[in-house]
């Protein structure tokens, strides 16, 4: 078990460009989810993945923002022209169906700046 | 709509004293499920104890030991010894029970153990 992954771990931008953000969950994992988390604040939810399907996305995620899990397994996260309040890390966390406690694993996230 | 609060910024302690980490949720769930996370430098949040709604029998694990009260809707964390590796951010988060699988996180709080 090699647990979540995201790639890349840094990413420095220009206001105006897209990025696109890469999760691998864990393995046997059917839930995944995003979250954002800016700098002295805990983690805030973006949105969340059973399988292949987009259940829930939060109103954090604007029109800019898309993610997608087309074969159930990685996701992306894409932002289009980006914004300075875009900066922040990104965290991708997975779990298992199936568990009451759905205890989250998260990877070591993705810090974005735009400047 | 879950809310949690941790109102401690920041802690520092000397290595070898305990350390309360305090939390308190606001829920109109009647099942939901608690956590603690922790947030070293690296980044990366790793999972530490978790609690249902249903069940307040308070535990330990190795050095980490947990108060649930209902009651008062708090959630409060202990490491007992601290250790210098104990330095690093700490989270409560909520989830509520049923499908709702996001999690709401607090600010965090900081604990610094010096040697």
């Amino acid at each position: 078990d090699t647990g979540v992954s995201q790639d890349p771990r840094h990413k420095i931008t220009k206001r105006g460009q897209n990025v696109t953000f890469r999760c691998d969950p864990i393995s046997e994992h059917n839930r995944l989810y995003w979250y954002r988390q800016t700098l002295g604040q805990g983690p805030e939810f973006l949105t969340y993945f059973q399988n292949e399907a987009q259940l829930e996305k939060s109103r954090l995620l604007s029109d800019r923002f898309s993610a997608e899990r087309p074969k159930g397994s990685f996701s992306t996260l894409e932002i289009q022209r980006t914004e300075q309040g875009d900066s922040a890390m990104y965290l991708c966390a997975s779990s298992q169906s199936g568990s009451g406690y759905n205890e989250q694993f998260f990877g070591p996230g993705t810090r974005l700046t735009v400047l | 709509a879950q809310k949690v609060t941790q109102a401690q910024t920041e802690i520092s302690v000397v290595e070898k004293e305990d350390v309360t980490l305090d939390c308190v949720y606001e829920t109109r769930d009647t099942t939901y499920y608690l956590f603690w996370y922790k947030q070293p430098p690296s980044g990366e949040l790793v999972f530490l104890i978790r609690r249902n709604s249903f069940d307040e029998q308070n535990e330990i694990s190795g050095r980490y030991s947990w108060n649930f009260q209902k009651s008062t809707s708090s959630f409060n964390f202990t490491i007992t010894a601290s250790q210098v590796v104990d330095s690093a951010v700490y989270f409560c988060a909520l989830r509520a029970g049923g499908d709702d699988y996001k999690l709401s996180f607090g600010a965090g709080t900081t604990v610094t153990v010096r040697a």
